[in-house]
């Protein structure tokens, strides 16, 4: 069974404070991984891709733990405006090919506090 | 920045009618994809459409629904004989290559049925 899954939250932050989450994924085979973000009643937006090397932009800071199979994303200097659904997508294809291997994760929900 | 457009932001049909969703991805774009998102739910995949036909589908993509690209910029979602159930945002989207590639959401259209 395909699952993505994810703390659903909330996490209540302060500003400027620091802030982790994981997702864990099923299918060790998976092969790429997405962090999205989505507000309320919008379409979800891509934040970054998930590099097997670990990747940062900015605040975020992205890992993929392959040997445990979850991902993480860490927001630094946490700002107002990053409260928003984080979702964690992956690609459950082996092969990499195909949209129905994008399976999202329900999302963990941040509220930062000012 | 290219965007992928839907129409209409918001349809109120009655169960047992047929609606039609529509979408405009970005041009250069190859890859198209229908997701819906019931309130409070995760992001599920519907079907993928390649080269003028689907690619991958899923389970929840029965003989209710289907997809066509009719010109050379709109791909449109019907969905036949709607149920109360079928009530929640369908998300189209597309990307420039399959697999891998992050995709880019349209802002959705809320489809209610009463």
């Amino acid at each position: 069974r395909k699952e993505v899954e994810q703390d659903p939250g909330p996490f209540n932050v302060p500003e400027g404070a620091t802030v982790a989450f994981n997702c864990t994924y099923s299918n060790s085979a998976s092969q790429s991984f997405f962090w999205y973000r989505q507000d309320c009643r919008k379409e979800p937006k891509l934040l970054m891709s998930v590099y097997s090397s670990g990747n940062e932009d900015g605040r975020f800071t992205a890992q993929l733990n392959r040997a445990s199979q979850y991902i993480s994303l860490l927001i630094r200097d946490s700002k107002l405006s990053d409260s928003a659904t984080y979702l964690c997508v992956v690609n459950m294809r082996s092969l990499g090919g195909g949209a129905d291997g994008l399976t999202f994760g329900k999302g963990t929900h941040l509220i930062i506090q000012p | 920045e290219p965007e992928v457009t839907q129409t209409p932001s918001h349809q109120v049909t009655q169960m047992g009618q047929e609606v039609i969703l529509r979408c405009v991805p970005i041009s250069n774009h190859l890859y198209f994809y229908w997701y819906r998102q019931i309130l409070g739910q995760k992001v599920e995949f519907l079907v993928s459409f390649y080269n003028n036909e689907i690619s991958e589908k899923s389970e929840i993509f029965d003989d209710q629904f289907s997809v066509e690209r009719p010109d050379g910029s709109n791909f449109t979602l019907k969905i036949r004989s709607t149920k109360l159930e079928d009530s929640a945002m369908y998300f189209c989207a597309s990307s420039p290559q399959g697999g891998n590639s992050p995709l880019h959401f349209g802002n959705g259209t809320r489809l209610t049925v009463t």
